[in-house]
């Protein structure tokens, strides 16, 4: 099964760009890389999703690598309202997103 | 109200009660979801119906009962829960396409706490 492998934490200053990077190697040909966040106790919220090229919406872009072995979430001005758990999933079964434990990302002052 | 709405957002109950946790999409998806998120643990998916039929179930205790009465409405029926099922029960829903990706919206949540 297609695995991810996020670190554990991060710190971003504010106004900078927050780049989220995502390992996973064993991603099949049609399997999209989906990325979600979770503000403390809330339920969590959808970023964006990619199979194969980059993708851009209002909240980040999600930039693939070639062989999509790996890919990076880059939100462009990290805000206070940024501080969340980030998810790196890969779509597994038909409605299975196996969620890992995330990357805490901190952004400061 | 648009999204998904799930209530009641914070549930405290004996391990002899039976109780309920509902949700309403009001999004046209055709999939919903139960999620369980105990603390320091990943989410768990319980429950998946699809167009009103149970397509998964990934093994969980029968003291848990899901209820999908039509696409937009679910409820998690709740009877001699642990203490360990203490938990955020998260519920979602997705328009599942034959191909492509499949974006899930998620409710608040519901804080469960089993005393």
């Amino acid at each position: 099964d297609a695995k991810t492998t996020q670190p554990t934490s991060m710190d971003c200053a504010e106004g900078r760009a927050a780049n989220l990077p995502c390992n996973h190697s064993t991603i099949s040909g049609n399997e999209y890389v989906y990325w979600y966040r979770q503000i403390h106790s809330q339920g969590p919220q959808y970023i964006i999703h990619g199979l194969k090229n980059n993708e851009t919406n209002e909240m980040a872009s999600l930039i693939i690598t070639e062989d999509r072995k790996s890919s990076t979430l880059i939100l462009p001005h990290a805000t206070l309202r940024d501080t969340a758990v980030y998810y790196c999933i890969v779509r597994v079964l038909s409605y299975q997103l196996i969620w890992g434990a995330g990357t805490k990302l901190i952004i400061k002052p | 109200e648009t999204g998904v709405t799930q209530t009641p957002r914070h549930l405290v109950m004996g391990m002899t009660n039976k109780k309920s946790l509902k949700c309403e999409q009001h999004l046209g998806h055709n999939a919903m979801y139960w999620y369980k998120q105990s603390a320091k643990k990943p989410l768990e998916l319980m429950f998946v119906y699809n167009f009103k039929e149970q397509t998964e179930n990934n093994s969980v205790p029968s003291r848990f009962s899901p209820e999908c009465p039509n696409s937009s409405h679910l409820f998690l029926h709740l009877h001699t829960l642990q203490p360990e099922d203490s938990a955020l029960y998260l519920c979602a829903s997705s328009q599942v396409a034959l191909s492509g990706a499949n974006v899930l919206t998620f409710g608040a949540g519901s804080r469960l706490t089993v005393l």
